[in-house]
């Protein structure tokens, strides 16, 4: 079974400070790997979803970028604002009952921007 | 479109009672998945689905069922309530995997 791990568990940062966090994913059977930012009482959302070793994304003052082959993913945000507060949950294509059409999603890493 | 619609929002339920949580979607997606978020543990998966009438079983299935008769419906049952299964619970479809999953806006359960 797929193992998805991310640190740090929690981040506090000022207003203004650019950051990065950690998704560690098993490179074997590479598939895709997710980026998803999720704020206090509501659902997940997409940022990104990387295929190939390699890849960067960016949308506004977030990126990601992607090794597959020593599995793992950044995930930049560059002057943090207070409105990035929120969850962000990287999840790659597990294997539960033989199939791969589920996602395993790490725990997530908490980002708190102080004004 | 409406992406994916899950009801109802809130619900409370006494042990050993059943219910089913409905999810709906209207993209066409092949792929529907049901997680439940506790704190501490992110999201964990229940059961999904690659298909109309393919189901399996994710890393917390006991205590949950699941059908998939159509393309847009994925509704999860519980059997017997029980104060373990409160949680908030959502539903996610997408087309591929390499495609971003959607998210309902979820449904938060409290049993007694």
């Amino acid at each position: 079974i797929l193992n998805v791990e991310q640190s740090p568990q929690s981040l506090h940062v000022q207003e203004g400070d650019s950051t990065n966090f950690t998704c560690s994913f098993p490179s074997s059977n590479f598939y895709a790997l997710h980026w998803y930012r999720w704020e206090t009482a509501k659902s997940p959302e997409a940022l990104f979803v990387m295929t190939l070793n390699g890849d960067e994304k960016k949308k506004g003052r977030i990126s990601a970028t992607l090794n597959t082959k020593e599995g793992y993913s950044y995930l930049y945000i560059k002057g943090s604002q207070p409105e990035d507060s929120a969850t962000y949950l990287c999840a790659s294509p597990g294997n539960y009952g033989g199939s791969q059409g589920n996602l395993i999603f790490g725990k997530g890493t908490k980002l708190s921007v102080k004004p | 479109n409406a992406g994916v619609t899950q009801t109802p929002k809130f619900q409370v339920l006494k042990t050993g009672q059943s219910m089913t949580l409905q999810c709906a979607q209207d993209m066409n997606h092949e792929y529907m998945s049901w997680y439940r978020q506790d704190p501490g543990m992110g999201l964990r998966l229940i059961h999904y689905s690659v298909g109309a009438g393919i189901t399996d079983q994710g890393e917390v299935p006991n205590g949950y069922n699941v059908s998939r008769s159509t393309t847009e419906d994925f509704p999860l049952r519980l059997l017997s309530a029980a104060p373990s299964q409160t949680s908030v619970y959502f539903c996610a479809s997408s087309y591929s995997m390499s495609q971003p999953q959607h998210f309902g806006d979820g449904t938060r359960l409290s049993i007694l």
